[in-house]
């Protein structure tokens, strides 16, 4: 398996409070990516990135941000987490129209 | 909102049945690609397709890219219990279908 990390694995956090996810890769890999899965909606993009400090908006950026200051780093943070954000999210690592190798996700619950 | 519809949404099949999943986008892509995820898992890549009219073999998996290249399919042959999770295609853009979860009852 590639060398992707995801953590933490589990988190529960009360409305309201900010909350961050990384995403470390030992790849060097280009792109990074933050998928956020729930039932019937399937893997749904949040943000991604093309490289140190290059990022964009996917599907459903709404309430996240994310940042990449380094290259093996990506970050993803709710501002202020809403019980909507529930769900298990997925990092991903790829070249540059290659495939995606994720990580094992974090579930995380917003009660 | 999403490019590619993925149907049938769920699917039941007898052990040994054939099972098929397609994947249709509004727009020519430069290619798809398809993963599986198995419960409780995450997406592993299966395949890219390329080339109009591409079908690429993976034992009993076998997959297409259409002539427009605006659909794909995943067909299993003989499906066995190792077969079970959810199978996504993915457009150019890297946005996923809504996948198709496979039950295979024994």
């Amino acid at each position: 398996d590639a060398g992707i990390t995801q953590s933490p694995r589990h988190k529960v956090t009360e409305t309201g409070t900010p909350v961050t996810l990384r995403c470390h890769q030992t790849e060097n890999h280009r792109y990074m990516y933050w998928y956020r899965q729930d039932p019937g909606h399937g893997l749904r993009l949040i943000h991604y990135s093309y490289g140190v400090k290059d990022t964009d908006k996917g599907e459903v950026s709404d309430g996240y941000s994310v940042s990449r200051s380094k290259t093996e780093d990506f970050l993803l943070t709710l501002e202020s987490a809403t019980s909507s954000q529930t769900s298990v999210y997925f990092c991903a690592i790829s070249k540059e129209g290659e495939k995606l190798f994720f990580g094992s996700g974090t579930q995380l619950s917003v009660l | 909102g999403q490019q590619v519809m993925q149907i049938p949404q769920y699917q039941h099949v007898q052990e040994g049945e054939d099972f098929t999943t397609y994947c249709n986008s509004s727009t020519t892509l430069s290619n798809i690609q398809w993963y599986k995820q198995r419960p409780g898992g995450h997406p592993v890549f299966l395949i890219q397709l390329v080339k109009s009219g591409e079908v690429k073999k993976q034992k009993r998996l076998t997959f297409q890219f259409g002539e427009a290249k605006k659909n794909s399919s995943l067909h299993i042959t003989a499906t066995q219990t190792t077969d079970v999770g959810t199978y996504f295609c993915a457009d150019d853009k890297i946005i996923f279908g809504k996948g198709t979860r496979l039950h295979i009852l024994p």
